[in-house]
């Protein structure tokens, strides 16, 4: 693996079934992110980790939840899908979350569709 | 509340120079970055701002006035490759990112 891979990369979804969207980097980041991305809107921080056991709460996180039991791995959960979850959802990882210069890598995304 | 601002779309010519304006408000500041998103792809680096003053990087080159609350990414020497989005972002004082909806960049032959 070289960089941040994301599983599945698209999803159609029944509104009320739990999913778990993958995110997995090999750079040894410490701060980890998850993101939307909405046609006509920038991408919206969801959650956030700064480093392995520790999560905080972005601007989105109603509806989805983190953990982050290792540094490589990151899973955002929707525990029962609306329609309003369809979205491109975008993993990114940077060395540090509280450095200016710090640089956030993302990974390729997941395209998920509720219906 | 804390605001990017950038416009939707911008069109320009193959070899031609073109300028991607950004203004940003926000809850304290820690650097303005760029990113480059080709159409289903992810987003990547291209430059990053905390002082006043233009940087340059190859064709790219990145300008901010902090006082102003101004950025610009400027794209020389254009190439067809380079039709894409460009996403400015503005790092606050809880170093969360607050993101521009893109400027879609079209370039014609």
């Amino acid at each position: 693996i070289a960089g941040i891979t994301q599983a599945p990369t698209s999803q159609i979804l029944a509104a009320g079934r739990r999913m778990t969207l993958r995110c997995t980097q090999d750079m040894r980041h410490n701060a980890m992110y998850w993101y939307r991305q909405d046609l006509g809107l920038g991408l919206r921080l969801i959650h956030y980790s700064n480093t392995a056991g520790t999560t905080g709460k972005g601007e989105v996180p109603d509806g989805y939840s983190v953990s982050r039991a290792n540094t490589d791995d990151f899973p955002l959960t929707l525990a029962s899908a609306v329609p309003s979850q369809t979205s491109v959802y975008f993993c990114a990882s940077s060395d540090s979350r509280e450095k200016g210069t710090d640089t956030q890598y993302f990974g390729p995304g997941t395209r998920l569709t509720v219906l | 509340g804390q605001n990017i601002d950038q416009p939707t779309e911008m069109t320009a010519t193959e070899g031609a120079i073109v300028q991607i304006n950004c203004t940003y408000q926000t809850s304290g500041f820690n650097g303005l970055f760029w990113y480059q998103q080709h159409a289903g792809e992810a987003p990547t680096f291209l430059s990053y701002n905390v002082l006043d003053g233009l940087e340059e990087k190859g064709r790219f080159s990145s300008f901010l006035s902090r006082s102003k609350g101004y950025s610009y990414l400027l794209l020389k020497e254009l190439q067809m490759k380079d039709s894409a989005s460009y996403l400015c972002a503005a790092m606050d004082s809880n170093y969360q990112l607050i993101w521009g909806a893109g400027t879609k960049l079209i370039i014609k032959p």
